[in-house]
């Protein structure tokens, strides 16, 4: 079955600790996106790739990283100069960057800082 | 700026019913998508249908409907014959440059819908 996957599904950060959450889609997928969701608000964009060994900052890029080394990964790295980085986690992939493309979504990964 | 409102926070509609979940956008680019997401309380965002700014006819898909209003820029989803699965929220969601550069999307902050058997 082709889709998103992405784990950890629950992901506990202690302070001043970097993690790296996952992200595999097996879709042949060119572009690649990270979101943020707060309880009650919609989707902020973090970062999104456009193509293997290229990736973009999106609205909210400050204390995060990433990479995309290959075409069906894009993992995200919360590091600890994240300062409230208790959310919702949400990877997506499109086809390619145009207006039309619908993009497809991963299940998410929480993270709680403890 | 480009901007996307969704004005109700949460609905309520009787099972079989019809329901209209209201969307307004904001945007100067000429080429746009705009596009309607589910999220249930497991979190995952399910892709419901898609309007392009140059389609003249509403879309559809199944019990989805999109009314589609450019001079007013509004993207309202109708969901025909609600059913208990339906409860959820949904966001709607738009696609454009944002004047240059790559298209990327902006969501609203959604509304919660609540069927009533």
């Amino acid at each position: 079955d082709g889709g998103i996957t992405q784990s950890p599904k629950y992901l506990f950060r202690k302070e001043g600790q970097n993690v790296t959450l996952s992200c595999e889609q097996n879709l042949n997928h060119d572009a690649m996106y990270w979101y943020r969701q707060d309880p009650g608000q919609g989707l902020r964009l973090i970062y999104y790739s456009q193509i293997v060994n290229d990736f973009q900052k999106g609205d909210i890029a400050e204390g995060y990283s990433v990479s995309r080394e290959k075409k069906e990964s894009f993992p995200l790295t919360v590091t600890s100069a994240q300062k409230n980085p208790t959310a919702f986690y949400l990877c997506a992939s499109s086809i390619d960057s145009t207006f039309q493309e619908t993009q497809y979504f991963g299940p998410g990964t929480r993270l709680l800082v403890l | 700026a480009q901007k996307i409102t969704q004005t109700q926070p949460g609905m309520f509609v009787q099972e079989k019913e019809a329901v209209t979940l209201d969307c307004t956008y904001d945007t100067s680019d000429q080429s746009y998508g705009l596009f309607w997401y589910k999220q249930p309380s497991s979190g995952e965002m399910i892709f419901l249908i898609y309007q392009g700014s140059y389609d003249e006819q509403n879309a559809t898909e199944g019990r989805y409907s999109l009314n589609f209003q450019k001079a007013r820029k509004s993207a309202n989803l109708v969901i025909s014959a609600s059913q208990l699965g339906d409860s959820a929220m949904y966001f709607c969601a738009m696609r454009d440059r944002r004047g240059s550069g790559t298209y990327k999307y902006i969501f609203g902050t959604g509304t919660r819908l609540k069927v009533l058997a």
